[in-house]
């Protein structure tokens, strides 16, 4: 079966731009998760959505934000990008009541 | 606060000998626990995940990794390294979310 698919893989942006990210889950799994993997900070837990509600956020600005379509495809947007928004931006998916969470290959965000 | 904590940050070993990764948890009730491996510039694999049950798990890639409440540790382990084995090796658990440890990189050499 289709992984969880993360588009685009790479990002060059601007300082002050905005960047949307996509991620298409497993077919069946209606939670989807948000990671930022930073070489200083690890990786950090951005939010979550389930059924198109955001079900828990972790400890970012609230220049990160996210959304869920009705078929479980997510997005995030990060706007006024600063530099140190560079970072492998990954996104996670599962079926409810499953802790078994599958990763995408992330999408390399490079802010200049 | 829930946590994990993997106290080496890297590892080398020789191809074909053992591999033994630490991961120490702190949390009240049984953790959901996981370990997850990363090739460069990749997503994350699943490795082996406990959640109850027997506490020494089998996983991928003839990873297993032993749940020990006493020691409050998950340790992961491999009897015979491979070169494809050299990535970066997190543990992490499950409450609200996913935490993950800091992570261990694994250089295998020759």
């Amino acid at each position: 079966k289709a992984g969880v698919t993360q588009t685009p893989r790479y990002l060059i942006k601007t300082r002050g731009q905005q960047v949307t990210l996509s991620c298409s889950p497993i077919s069946g799994h209606r939670s989807v998760s948000w990671y930022q993997q930073t070489p200083g900070q690890g990786l950090q837990f951005l939010f979550e959505y389930f059924s198109e509600t955001q079900r828990n956020k972790g400890n970012f600005p609230g220049r990160f934000s996210g959304r869920q379509f009705s078929n479980s495809r997510s997005e995030m947007n990060v706007s006024t990008l600063e530099l140190g928004d560079s970072a492998l931006y990954l996104c996670a998916s599962r079926r409810e009541g499953n802790y078994g969470y599958t990763f995408g290959s992330g999408t390399r965000l490079t802010v200049v | 606060a829930q946590s994990v904590t993997q106290p080496d940050i890297h590892i080398t070993v020789s191809e074909g000998a053992s591999l033994e990764l630490r991961c120490n948890y702190s949390y009240g009730a049984t953790p959901y626990l996981f370990w997850y491996v990363q090739s460069p510039g990749q997503g994350l694999q699943l490795l082996l995940k406990y959640f109850s049950g027997d506490t020494l798990v089998q996983g991928i890639k003839g990873f297993e990794a032993e749940f020990k409440r006493s020691q409050s540790s998950f340790n992961l382990r491999k009897p015979s390294v491979h070169w494809s084995d050299a990535a970066e090796y997190f543990c992490a658990h499950t409450g609200v979310e996913l935490s993950f440890g800091a992570g261990t990189t694994v250089t295998v050499r020759a």
